[in-house]
C-alpha cells in the first residue's frame, strides 16, 4: 500500500507569485485535506476534498484554492503569495466513507516566500 | 468551535524515564483522536488512533487513553529513549461539520542520554 506523497519538498517563491503544490493520496482513500503549519504551531485546516468536491474549508482567503482529480490526487494553488504564506504545507488522506479511519499524512512541502 | 490544548508545551527528561503528555479538547462530538509524531521540518507520523468508543490503545512503549466525556487524552511513553525526541501532536476528528482534524500546538520532547 502506497502512502501519501507530496511534491515538491521545498520551494522558494517571490511575493506576488503563484504556486501549485501536489499530493497523491494513499491507495483506497477518497478524501484529501490540506493543512498549513507555521513554525512552532499546530497544523491549520485549509480545505478538504471528497470525491472531487470541496466539502470543507477553514479560515483561509479565496486565493487558496484546490482541485481533486478522479484518481483522488490533489493540488493546492496559492495566488498572490504573501510573506506570511511561508510555512510547511501538509497533505493528508483518509476515507470519507469510513469516519473511523485515521488520517495519513505526507512529508510536506516547505514553502518560503521572499 | 473545537479547540485542542496540549500540556506541557515542552518537556526535557533523561533517558529511561516514563512520561505523560496531555491533550484536552472542548467539544466531545468526535469520531476519534489521533496522536502524531513530527520530527523537525518533517511530516506527521501517526502513532495511535483511538475511536470515540474506546478507552485506550497501545503500541509498543506507547499507550494512549481517551476520556471523551471530560475531553481529555493522555499519551504515556514508557522507558523513554533519545530517539523519542520529537514534537508530539494530538488531533481530534469532529463528528460534526466537515469532519476534519483539529490539532493542538504540540509538545516538544527532548530525551537526553
Amino acid at each position: 500500500e502506497t502512502g501519501v506523497t507530496q511534491s515538491p519538498t521545498h520551494l522558494i517563491k517571490t511575493r506576488g507569485q503563484q504556486v501549485t503544490l501536489r499530493c497523491s493520496s494513499q491507495s483506497g482513500h477518497n478524501t484529501v485535506s490540506w493543512y498549513q503549519q507555521a513554525l512552532g504551531q499546530g497544523p491549520q485546516f485549509i480545505f478538504q476534498y471528497y470525491r472531487e468536491e470541496e466539502n470543507g474549508r477553514g479560515n483561509f482567503p479565496p486565493r487558496f484554492s484546490g482541485l481533486q482529480f478522479p484518481n483522488y490526487s490533489s493540488e493546492l494553488n496559492v495566488n498572490a503569495l504573501e510573506l506570511d504564506d511561508s510555512a510547511l504545507y501538509l497533505c493528508a488522506s483518509s476515507s470519507g466513507d469510513r469516519r473511523d479511519y485515521g488520517y495519513t499524512f505526507g512529508s510536506g512541502t516547505r514553502l518560503t516566500v521572499v | 468551535k473545537q479547540e485542542v490544548t496540549q500540556i506541557p508545551a515542552a518537556l526535557s527528561v533523561p533517558e529511561g524515564e516514563n512520561l505523560v503528555l496531555n491533550c484536552s479538547f472542548t467539544d466531545s462530538a468526535i469520531y476519534n483522536l489521533q496522536w502524531f509524531r513530527q520530527d523537525p521540518g518533517k511530516g506527521l507520523t501517526s502513532l495511535l488512533l483511538i475511536q470515540s468508543s474506546q478507552r485506550e490503545q497501545t503500541s509498543g512503549r506507547l499507550n494512549a487513553s481517551l476520556d471523551k466525556s471530560s475531553g481529555r487524552s493522555t499519551l504515556y511513553i514508557a522507558a523513554s529513549q533519545p530517539g523519542d525526541s520529537a514534537t508530539y501532536l494530538c488531533a481530534v476528528r469532529s463528528s460534526e461539520g466537515y469532519s476534519t482534524l483539529t490539532f493542538g500546538k504540540g509538545t516538544m520532547l527532548l530525551v537526553s542520554p
